[in-house]
């Protein structure tokens, strides 16, 4: 089942411009991940945000995370026509295990065209 | 320093079949986890291996099994293959503790 459901599905904008992709999940997490697919190829893993945090920076990348709404946003600035891919969120559970035991649960994901 | 490496990179099979898929985690990592990826969908959590055991499972049938070695490598098993099993099928590494997973390139599994 999907924890994450990302909104919106599609998002399609002029380079240069910025894009905003948001997350809501149902559950507590750990942490909250970002990744970043081409073309259905292997997944890229962009930042971690943890559960005490509130926002966070890498490079053109902005993660924010609000627990008390079960919700995050990615902001991508200046965005470029190599940005054009699918962007996933994944929150990070424990499992019911003891130990390291952990789950990396995966939204349907964000196709965004950045287009020249 | 190789990323997660995983083989084979595409695999055509009969359905009833069964088919064997290999990853190999990055350098450091301990912790292995496969996923499905139907087209257009995200990733599905199939299991977790850490210190040779199973330490974590999806909503998947006992079809789908799996094991880590020693140097942490990672195989999953599919038995009596279903059209539905198509799909790209991803490895994830990791250390111990919260970080972001390494993921290979995935295997295409198609079933016909």
């Amino acid at each position: 089942s999907q924890q994450g459901e990302e909104d919106p599905q599609a998002l399609s904008i002029q380079e240069g411009e910025n894009a905003t992709m948001n997350c809501s999940y149902k559950t507590s997490i750990n942490n909250l991940q970002w990744y970043r697919q081409n073309s259905g190829r292997g997944l890229v893993h962009l930042i971690l945000i943890r559960s005490n945090e509130r926002e966070k920076h890498s490079g053109r990348l902005r993660v924010t995370l609000d627990t008390s709404k079960k919700s995050s946003s990615l902001l991508i600035t200046a965005s470029r026509a190599a940005d054009t891919a699918s962007y996933f969120c994944a929150t990070h559970t424990s499992g019911l295990s003891s130990g390291s035991a952990r789950q990396l649960t995966f939204g349907s994901g964000t196709q965004l065209t950045v287009l020249p | 320093d190789a990323g997660v490496t995983q083989s084979p990179t595409h695999l055509i099979k009969t359905r009833g079949q069964q088919v064997t898929l290999r990853c190999s985690p990055k350098s450091g990592h301990d912790t292995v986890s496969w996923y499905q990826q139907a087209l257009g969908q995200g990733p599905q959590f199939i299991f977790q291996y850490y210190e040779e055991e199973e330490r974590q499972r999806g909503n998947f049938p006992d079809r789908f099994s799996g094991h880590q070695f020693p140097n942490y490598s990672s195989e999953l098993n599919v038995n009596a293959l279903l059209l539905g099993d198509s799909a790209l099928y991803l490895c994830a590494s990791s250390p111990t503790g919260d970080y972001g997973y390494t993921f290979g390139s995935g295997t295409r599994l198609t079933v016909v």
